[in-house]
């Protein structure tokens, strides 16, 4: 079956806009959080959802938000961009909440210039 | 506070070669371990987990893990690297207090291998 899949996979915005990101989670699973990767701070956890309820949060500004639809897709969303915003935006799904295996996808790429 | 420790930030095996990757973490109680392996400009792909029971666990590609509760490590190895290996390898800690799914990664290991 289908993996995590990710879209866009690219993206450049100018400082100041926002950034929506979407990720369709494995079929059938109903948890999807959202990490962030840079060279510098690594890989570091920005939220989950499960069943449309996010349940935890990571320690990020409230710049950047999510969201998940009732067919357990998700979105995420950066609003006034800054230049260390740039980033690989990682999304993960599993089949259920806690203490199992956590699969991710590509990633979109984002560039703020 | 939850950690995870990758002491090596790079190494360089030769092809053919053993490969040992070290991870140490810092949790109260018993994690949820697992190895990922990211190739350039791509996504992670789980290479194994552990849960319970057998602490010695297999994974994909020929990678194995041991989970030493006595030295709070979860260390990668493959006993003959392939060059087709080379990619950074995170070892990461899952907690289920909350039944979350946040993982805690290492700083990561780039893996270089020599012909």
């Amino acid at each position: 079956k289908a993996g995590v899949t990710q879209t866009p996979r690219y993206l450049i915005k100018t400082r100041g806009q926002q950034v929506t990101l979407s990720c369709s989670p494995i079929s059938g699973h109903r948890s999807v959080s959202w990490y962030q990767q840079t060279p510098g701070q690594g890989l570091q956890f920005l939220f989950e959802y499960f069943s449309e309820t996010q349940r935890n949060k990571g320690n990020f500004p409230g710049r950047f938000s999510g969201r998940q639809f009732s067919n357990s897709r998700s979105e995420m969303n950066v609003s006034t961009l800054e230049l260390g915003d740039s980033a690989l935006y990682l999304c993960a799904s599993s089949s259920r909440a806690g203490g199992n295996t956590i699969y991710f996808g590509e990633g979109s790429w984002l560039t703020v210039v | 506070a939850q950690s995870v420790t990758q002491p090596d930030i790079h190494i360089t095996v030769s092809e053919g070669a053993s490969l040992e990757l070290r991870c140490n973490y810092s949790y109260g109680a018993t994690p949820y371990l697992f190895w990922y392996v990211q190739s350039p400009g791509q996504g992670l792909q789980l290479l194994l987990k552990y849960f319970s029971g057998d602490t010695l666990v297999q994974g994909i590609k020929g990678f194995e893990a041991e989970f030493k509760r006595s030295q709070s490590s979860f260390n990668l190895r493959k006993p003959s690297v392939h060059w087709s290996d080379a990619a950074e390898y995170f070892c990461a800690v899952g907690l289920d207090q909350t039944g979350a799914n946040n993982l805690f990664f290492g700083t990561g290991t780039r893996l270089t291998v020599i012909p």
